[in-house]
């Protein structure tokens, strides 16, 4: 089965800093990846997604960068903030299936 | 848009009771999702439904049933509470065309407990 996994569970960066959260994947019929976000006693919320025809996609402050040969997919924030402190979430699906695989999550503490 | 809703945010039960979670979504989408969240643990699907009127299995089905009578509701019902059942329960919708490449929007859990 496909395992979805994150490097590191707890993330501590200093406000201003950039982050970079890693994600990693083993089936290589995937080709559509998402992050999400998730605050404290709130629901996951969508931050960006990539297809895998691109290594490379940039949001307000956010990029995703995916590396299909070794099956890798991170997320960059740029100038962390306060407000960027919550669990972040990679999503792997694939268009030819229904059921999706979602990491375990990374929590992102930001430090004052 | 409120999104997708679900009722009610906190529920205590105790083993053996039923009762029934509602998700409602405004946004016409097509899909629509159940999962369950442990702690230290990603999100599970439970159920999910690609339309009105119907259902499918998704990985930890066991003990839970669902209803999609209306293409804007999902229901999940659990006929026998279990200990095992205790976690935060997560609706989502999508639009069509494979859940697979599309996001999923979420509403912000219920948080039930079995005693």
């Amino acid at each position: 089965g496909e395992s979805v996994g994150l490097h590191l569970p707890t993330l501590s960066v200093q406000e201003g800093d950039n982050s970079i959260i890693n994600c990693a994947y083993s089936n290589s019929a995937s080709d559509y990846f998402i992050w999400y976000k998730q605050e404290s006693g709130k629901g996951p919320q969508f931050i960006i997604d990539i297809r895998s025809n691109m290594d490379k996609r940039q949001g307000q402050r956010v990029t995703v960068l995916l590396n299909k040969t070794v099956k890798h997919l991170s997320l960059q924030i740029a100038a962390t903030q306060p407000g960027d402190s919550a669990v972040y979430f990679c999503r792997v699906g694939d268009t030819g299936r229904r059921a999706l695989t979602f990491g375990s999550g990374t929590r992102l503490q930001v430090q004052p | 848009n409120a999104g997708v809703t679900q009722t009610p945010k906190f529920r205590v039960l105790k083993t053996g009771q039923s009762m029934t979670l509602l998700c409602a979504q405004d946004m016409n989408h097509e899909y629509m999702y159940w999962y369950r969240q442990d702690p230290g643990m990603g999100l599970r699907l439970i159920h999910y439904s690609v339309g009105e009127g119907t259902t499918a299995k998704g990985e930890v089905p066991d003990g839970y049933n669902v209803s999609r009578l209306k293409k804007q509701n999902f229901l999940l019902g659990l006929e026998s509470a279990a200990p095992s059942q205790t976690s935060v329960y997560f609706c989502a919708s999508s639009y069509s065309g494979g859940s697979g490449n599309q996001p999923q929007h979420f509403g912000d859990g219920t948080r039930l407990s079995i005693l």
